[in-house]
């Protein structure tokens, strides 16, 4: 089978750094992707990571492991609007498709 | 703006009737995709098409039909053989030139069956 494993809660303080792990068992591994939802809201993309390393955009981190099936989104300088589900994807399928899998996503909490 | 548009936002049905959800995109996006959400769950793939007149079933596609008559376009039907179908439905469309991860989604059909 193919799954992907997150977190399901992460709480944290506003100015502190998280980070929410996840861990994949998929057939096919072409990248990994992560997406924030707000509560009833559309998914938003924040990340791709198709190679091994870190990928850094504004506040937001995205590191992946391909050797050990493993990758992370950091979140610096926390804000109460970061308050949201996030959600790691795995690009399971060659060729040009960005036909997706999805982690069950992590529930994050940003406290004053 | 460019962007993709679903309707309705909020639907109501009865057991046995089938309920189409409406599918919009105007981002030039060869790729369009169905996807499923239950409460505190992921999003789970029900049909996706690369093409016009083409598609291909996901993970949950029973119960489900589609259609991709037009490239902006791409309905979902849920039928009554769909057994547990109040859920979040999301479409999402991609630029399927190469293969970024990208997904861009629309805001969602909340379907409730009563």
């Amino acid at each position: 089978g193919q799954s992907l494993e997150q977190p399901s809660e992460v709480t944290a303080v506003e100015g502190a750094i998280v980070q929410i792990n996840c861990t994949y068992q998929t057939s096919g591994f072409y990248g990994l992707s992560w997406y924030q939802q707000h509560d009833g809201g559309a998914p938003t993309f924040l990340s791709y990571n198709a190679l091994d390393g870190l990928e850094e955009t504004g506040r937001f981190s995205s590191f992946l492991s391909r050797s050990d099936s493993y990758g992370y989104l950091l979140l610096q300088e926390l804000q109460m609007k970061d308050s949201a589900s996030y959600f790691c994807a795995v690009r399971a399928s060659s060729g040009a498709t960005n036909k997706l899998i999805f982690g069950t996503g992590t529930l994050l909490a940003v406290q004053p | 703006d460019g962007g993709i548009t679903q309707s309705p936002k909020y639907l109501f049905r009865k057991e046995g009737q089938n309920v189409t959800l409406s599918c919009e995109q105007n981002l030039n996006h060869d790729a369009m995709y169905w996807y499923r959400q239950d409460p505190g769950q992921g999003l789970r793939l029900i049909y996706y098409s690369q093409i016009v007149n083409d598609f291909q079933k996901g993970d949950i596609a029973e119960g489900y039909s589609v259609s991709r008559e037009k490239k902006e376009s791409f309905p979902l039907t849920v039928t009554s053989a769909q057994k547990n179908p109040t859920a979040f439905y999301l479409c999402a469309s991609s630029s399927d030139r190469r293969g970024t991860g990208e997904l861009f989604f629309g805001e969602g059909s909340r379907l409730t069956v009563l």
